[in-house]
């Protein structure tokens, strides 16, 4: 059964600072790695996706990638409190006959204090 | 483009009624899923359907889940009974074809549902 784990958190990063979201995952066949992030009360919305081993950057936002570890990061720099939220890590594995549902995490709950 | 439209956005109903979840997709996407959130066990995902077909059904609890897309622009998820433990907010969403590498997937607002 594939699985993807994640520190539920919570996660008190100060303002400024940098935060570190971690996630692994169980199924080698995975391919590609999404990072959403959770308000609450609201639904997921992607950060950013990473499929190539190493680092993927999106201005504030770096996801990292280590197939072989089978570990996923995500760093957020000059972490703001509208970042407060929580961040789903999720894994996507290619089937042969259409689109695959993906796999999430239970996410990681995030808190910036001011 | 509205998004992902789901309805209602909040249902509550007494155990043992039949429950109905509403999706529209985005136009032009061919990839509808369906999840599941809880506290518990977090996104779990239900059933996912390709161009209106149902592709895996495996996420589906019970018996008394069920879902259809009868169209390229609508879905169903049925609860029949409902019990109290379906209890939790249930999310579509939509995507274009999911390329070599996976695609961003869409969701809709959710519906939080509440059995008593």
């Amino acid at each position: 059964q594939k699985e993807v784990e994640q520190n539920s958190g919570p996660l008190s990063v100060p303002e400024g600072a940098i935060a570190s979201l971690n996630c692994t995952y169980s199924d080698r066949g995975s391919q590609s790695f999404f990072w959403y992030r959770q308000y609450s009360g609201k639904s997921p919305e992607l950060i950013m996706f990473i499929y190539s081993n190493g680092d993927k950057e999106d201005g504030r936002f770096t996801a990292q990638l280590n197939k072989a570890s089978q570990y996923v990061s995500l760093l957020i720099r000059d972490s703001q409190p509208s970042d407060s939220a929580t961040y789903l890590c999720a894994a996507w594995e290619p089937s042969g006959g259409g689109a695959d549902g993906l796999t999430f995490g239970k996410g990681t709950h995030l808190i910036i204090q001011p | 483009d509205a998004g992902v439209i789901q309805s209602p956005r909040h249902e509550v109903t007494e155990m043992g009624q039949e429950v109905t979840l509403r999706c529209k997709p985005i136009s032009g996407h061919n990839s509808l899923f369906w999840y599941r959130q809880t506290m518990m066990r977090g996104l779990e995902l239900l059933i996912y359907f390709n161009n209106n077909v149902p592709i895996d059904d495996s996420g589906m609890p019970e018996d008394r889940f069920s879902a259809k897309m009868p169209n390229a622009s609508f879905s169903t998820l049925k609860i029949q009974p409902s019990e109290p433990r379906d209890s939790a907010v249930y999310f579509c969403a939509s995507m274009v074809d999911p390329g070599k590498w996976g695609n961003e997937q869409f969701f809709g607002p959710g519906t939080r549902l509440t059995v008593l």
